[in-house]
């Protein structure tokens, strides 16, 4: 098994609402990403969890908060998000928490925010 | 600062022709140099990847050229196909991962 799950494919919602992007992968990769696409740009990191703990934070506003349950899983939470934050949201995972090997990507969440 | 120029940000080729992306690199701390293809509404994908004590490295219709003392690699993809119509992007990983701007290739039937 070499996916990367995201739920949901597709999400819209308010800038008062408060909303969860979760990430599942069970090839016991140790590493877990969140990066940030919009529309003809590359994905830029967000969050990097290693061994279930965050180790980089690129300077994300609040509004964006990550969870790491445990090794498979990974959530991103949403609250009081702008209209610019609308992009393609990318889970990824390695099997080192470094840049130095593969990654593998989701399909991403295609957020909407109205 | 933008770590890795990529190069051009779109092409039109020819079904049957050679599809070349070039990226340009300034930071010598990174050891690992993949390519990544973007379907429309999918999360990208490793295409091929190359580490710098090799100069080339081939995987059926893809190739990678690395040039260490120029801090240049480029993506050739022979023979190409409508269905390699896709983004491509270069990077260049060592602590993390950062990625070129992106090339659109479209691969004319």
């Amino acid at each position: 098994d070499t996916e990367v799950t995201q739920t949901p494919k597709h999400l819209v919602m308010g800038m008062t609402n408060k909303k969860s992007l979760k990430c599942e992968q069970h090839m016991g990769h140790r590493a877990m990403y969140w990066y940030k696409q919009k529309a003809k740009k590359p994905p830029e990191l967000m969050f990097v969890y290693s061994y279930e703990k965050l180790s980089i934070n690129e300077s994300v506003p609040s509004r964006f908060s990550p969870e790491c349950p445990n090794s498979s899983l990974l959530n991103l939470h949403l609250h009081a998000l702008q209209p610019e934050d609308s992009a393609l949201y990318l889970c990824a995972s390695s099997q080192e928490p470094r840049g130095n090997t593969e990654a593998f990507f989701g399909q991403g969440t295609r957020l909407t925010v109205v | 600062q933008q770590q890795v120029k990529q190069s051009p940000q779109s092409l039109i080729v020819q079904k049957g022709g050679i599809s070349i992306i070039n990226c340009a690199y300034e930071n010598t701390a990174f050891d690992y140099f993949p390519w990544y293809q973007q379907f429309p509404g999918k999360g990208p994908a490793l295409l091929i990847a190359i580490r710098p004590d090799v100069s080339e490295k081939k995987e059926g219709r893809f190739t990678i050229s690395f040039n260490k003392s120029a801090k240049q690699f480029s993506l050739h993809i022979m023979d190409s196909q409508p269905g390699d119509s896709a983004t491509y992007f270069c990077a260049i990983g060592g602590f993390k991962t950062i990625f070129g701007a992106g090339t659109r290739l479209f691969v004319k039937a």
